[in-house]
């Protein structure tokens, strides 16, 4: 009974290269979330979707970041063209329904250097 | 623009005594408060919640409590123990569906043995 599996854990890219960060929900879990903590601060909310849908993507920057769910397949984060400030850990969550915010499983993150 | 402020970055308490964690929240729409524990290359756990209809909400040895007219929350832990130690996050939401969910920056609770 697996939990939210992120991969990778760290990944290390140069300014300018693309970021693929991958999140494998819970099992029979279809909604999924991604977070992302800068140093010193709290979780801030990205995107939401569900199956092969962006339910809200208010939380991400509007230039660089797109998300997406495949009917098969992990979650995807995808940062283009990555700047320093994108130096964070990611969260993925996922929740079995769009309900009670203590419903999401978080995953372990994954940390994200920009050298 | 921080909704959700936890003023101690780092509590430290000998084992068996309580650790009080505080969290104050500036957007009266809130109105369900969680707090979630996390460990080191792990993500985040749920802990304990309360929604704003109540004032405490107890379980084992946890314990939150939500002053509304100050904005204000706290969680107890009592008796600490030393498998306490993390960082432990505030977060409040308008609803208990809401998936913009504001977290704060966390406090690193050390328990001592």
């Amino acid at each position: 009974n697996a939990g939210v599996m992120q991969n990778p854990r760290h990944l290390v890219r140069r300014r300018g290269q693309e970021a693929r960060l991958r999140c494998s929900p819970m099992k029979g879990h279809s909604h999924v979330y991604w977070y992302r903590q800068l140093p010193e601060e709290g979780l801030k909310f990205m995107v939401y979707l569900q199956k092969e849908n962006i339910i809200d993507e208010s939380g991400m920057p509007k230039e660089r970041f797109s998300a997406e769910f495949p009917k098969e397949g992990p979650s995807i984060l995808r940062i283009q063209q990555v700047v320093r400030g994108d130096s964070a850990a990611y969260f993925c969550a996922s929740s079995p329904w769009e309900g009670s915010s203590y419903e999401q499983y978080f995953g372990p993150g994954t940390r994200l250097t920009v050298t | 623009d921080q909704q959700v402020k936890q003023n101690s970055p780092s509590l430290s308490v000998q084992e068996g005594r309580i650790s009080i964690l505080n969290c104050d929240y500036t957007n009266s729409m809130f109105d369900y408060f969680l707090w979630y524990k996390k460990y080191p290359a792990e993500g985040p756990t749920f802990l304990i919640s309360i929604s704003s209809i109540k004032d405490k909400n107890e379980d084992g040895r946890f314990t939150v409590f939500l002053n509304k007219s100050a904005k204000h929350l706290s969680l107890h832990i009592v008796p600490s123990q030393p498998g306490d130690s993390a960082v432990y996050f505030c977060a409040a939401s308008v609803g208990t569906g809401g998936f913009k969910t504001i977290f704060g920056a966390g406090t690193r609770l050390f328990v001592k043995a």
